[in-house]
Order: structure tokens, then sequence, then C-alpha cells
């Protein structure tokens, strides 16, 4: 079971413009939500995280849009640039099982000049 | 120490070989994670540690998968009998008391023969 679906597989956007990548949950006992970058032969890194009790978050040009009530989250990347070109995995966890991550299946992600 | 170590980076073995990976995770995070990758997919959920005691193995963690924690430092991941089928990226992943980040490595990539 797939608890955590990302969409879409692939993306291509042109420089400057905005990245737009969407998950959606299943669990209502989840309450965190980070989105990880990786990039080839490297591990993920965390990007950005929101908890539920709001719903934006903004570092930088990296934004997490969440909608408790549809249980969807969303990340942007404003001002796309080439070096933003990754794999982005969105994930989630809840306070129970250890706080384990549950990973969507990864977007990859190509800025072309 | 500046993150989560693990090695060695890529093994190759043969069918029916054992294998062992070693993660050190950041210093004092008492929170240890293995996932395993596999190509175009997101990090599946295998066993977590809090300090040395093994808390909850994933169904995907067979007979043949075996981690360990001693002293609640580094961790160890043994795969015995290797199959085609464990060929993938093996990444290990830290964690501090009360916070909801986590760090991963670089991943130890297996190929099986």
């Amino acid at each position: 079971q797939q608890q955590v679906k990302q969409s879409p597989q692939s993306l291509i956007v042109q420089k400057g413009g905005i990245s737009i990548i969407n998950c959606a949950y299943e669990n209502t006992a989840f309450d965190y939500f980070p989105w990880y970058q990786q990039f080839p032969g490297k591990g993920p890194a965390l990007l950005i995280a929101i908890r539920p009790d709001v719903s934006e978050k903004k570092e930088g040009r990296f934004t997490i849009s969440f909608n408790k009530s549809a249980k969807q989250f969303s990340l942007h990347i404003m001002d796309s640039q080439p070096g933003d070109s990754a794999t982005y995995f969105c994930a989630a966890s809840g306070t129970g099982g250890g706080n384990k991550l549950t990973f969507g299946t990864g977007t990859q992600l190509k800025v072309e000049l | 120490d500046t993150g989560v170590s693990q090695n060695p980076r890529h093994k190759i073995t043969k069918r029916g070989q054992n294998v062992t990976f070693r993660c050190d995770p950041i210093s004092e995070h008492n929170r240890l994670y293995w996932y395993r990758q596999t190509l175009g997919q997101g990090p599946e959920f295998l066993t977590y540690f809090q300090n040395e005691a093994q808390l909850e193995k994933s169904r995907l963690l067979s007979d043949r998968f075996s981690a360990e924690r001693p002293k609640g430092s580094f961790s160890t991941l043994e795969i015995q009998r290797t199959e085609q089928g464990d060929s993938a990226m093996y990444l290990c992943a830290s964690r501090g008391a009360g916070t909801g980040e986590l760090f991963f490595g670089e991943g130890s990539r297996l190929t099986v023969l």
C-alpha cells in the first residue's frame, strides 16, 4: 500500500520558471512532511519541511503548501535554476513508529537554459 | 564529524555471498535508520534503532538480513546469501532526540551478479 503518492514522475522547466511537485497522503496520523532533494550518487538531503499547523512555509526559493483537509502538499520552486536539476522526494511521518519516513516515488526535475 | 558516514560506498558480489555495510551516524544522534532504494524509487524503510535497541523491522527485511547497533553508536547491516534482487542502494540515516530532521548518508550501493 503506497501511503504517499507523488506526481509528476518527471518535470522539465525553463530557467526562471516555477517547478511544482505534488504529493498526497492517506495516513491521517502523519504530522511531519519533509521534502528531500537527491543528486545522482548522493543520499537524500532535507530541503524544507512542514507540520500541519501551518498551511504554507517558505524558505528562499522553496515553498511548501499544505492542505490538511485534502491530505495534499506541494513543493514550489520559484525562479528554477539548472542547479536545481535533481530528484525530489516528498515524505511523511507520524509520532508513532519511531517517526520513520514514508517516501513518495520521486520527481526527476530538469531545469533547462 | 560532519555527517552520516557509510562504508563501503560500492560493493559488487556474487550471488550467495554475504555482505556487510557499516554506518556511522552523527555523534549523539540516538536514532538510526536503514532504508533501501532501488532505481527510480523512493527510499523504503527497513529498520530503525533507538540507541542500541532495534525497535522496528519492515516486512521487507527477510531472515537473510540482520542489523545491529552495538553500544548505540555505529550500525551494521548484513545480508546473507545475497540474491540479485538485493541489488540496491542501502541508505543509513540518523536523527537526534526531539528533532524531525533525518540526515542521510551517501549510501552503499550493492550489485549482486
